[in-house]
């Protein structure tokens, strides 16, 4: 069954503390891979897409790689703007995408 | 240019009652997608429509449905609500089928759904 995970459920980091996010995937026939960031009372806000192992992507202060079996979304020096839930999906052979539940990010100022 | 329009925002029903929800996708955009999210589930596909024919659905019952009109908006309906069904319903739209060709989908705001 295709599956998507992502680690942490919340994390909560002093404003320039640098960390990063993992969303680990099992998927038949992968064709993408696709990070969003949502505001509270907001629909998800695309910021990347990645097609092959050893991509990468950058962003401002986000830099997101992925590998044959996870993602890992890089956050370096943020801010508390960056403050949101970020939602990793990837898109099967069938079509359809499957989001993970997100991990919940706090900047502290 | 406008983004996606999803209406009503917000909506109260009771158990048994149906509701429809109404989704314009950004002009030129031919693929609606639905999506419905809560605490526990997350983000869950509901079906996607292009063209005005329905490409994929996923693992929702038959009391889920949906539909897409020539002008490429859509609406979907929930019938015999439960009380399960409370939940944020998002839309997105695309110009090509699935995610097009970068994987961006556009996400309205969301009908917020509260069923008593």
């Amino acid at each position: 069954e295709d599956q998507v995970t992502q680690s942490p459920e919340a994390l909560r980091l002093q404003e320039g503390e640098s960390s990063s996010l993992n969303c680990s995937y099992t998927v038949s026939g992968l064709r993408g891979l696709f990070w969003y960031r949502q505001d509270p009372g907001k629909g998800p806000e695309f910021l990347f897409t990645l097609y092959s192992a050893g991509e990468e992507k950058e962003k401002e202060r986000l830099k997101a790689t992925l590998t044959k079996k996870e993602s890992f979304l890089h956050i370096t020096a943020p801010k508390p703007e960056d403050s949101a839930t970020y939602l990793c999906a990837v898109q099967a052979g069938d079509d359809k995408i499957i989001f993970g539940k997100g991990t919940r990010l706090h900047i502290l100022p | 240019k406008a983004g996606v329009t999803q209406t009503p925002r917000y909506l109260i029903k009771t158990r048994g009652q149906q509701v429809t929800l109404s989704c314009s996708p950004i002009s030129g955009h031919r693929s609606v997608s639905w999506y419905q999210q809560t605490p526990g589930q997350g983000l869950q596909f509901l079906f996607e429509y292009f063209s005005e024919t329905q490409r994929n659905k996923g693992n929702f019952p038959g009391r889920f449905s949906g539909r897409q009109f020539s002008n490429s908006r859509s609406e979907m309906n929930v019938s015999t609500l439960e009380l399960g069904d409370s939940a944020l319903y998002l839309c997105a739209s695309s110009s090509l089928p699935g995610t097009g060709s970068t994987g961006e989908l556009f996400f309205g705001e969301g009908s917020r759904l509260t069923v008593l």
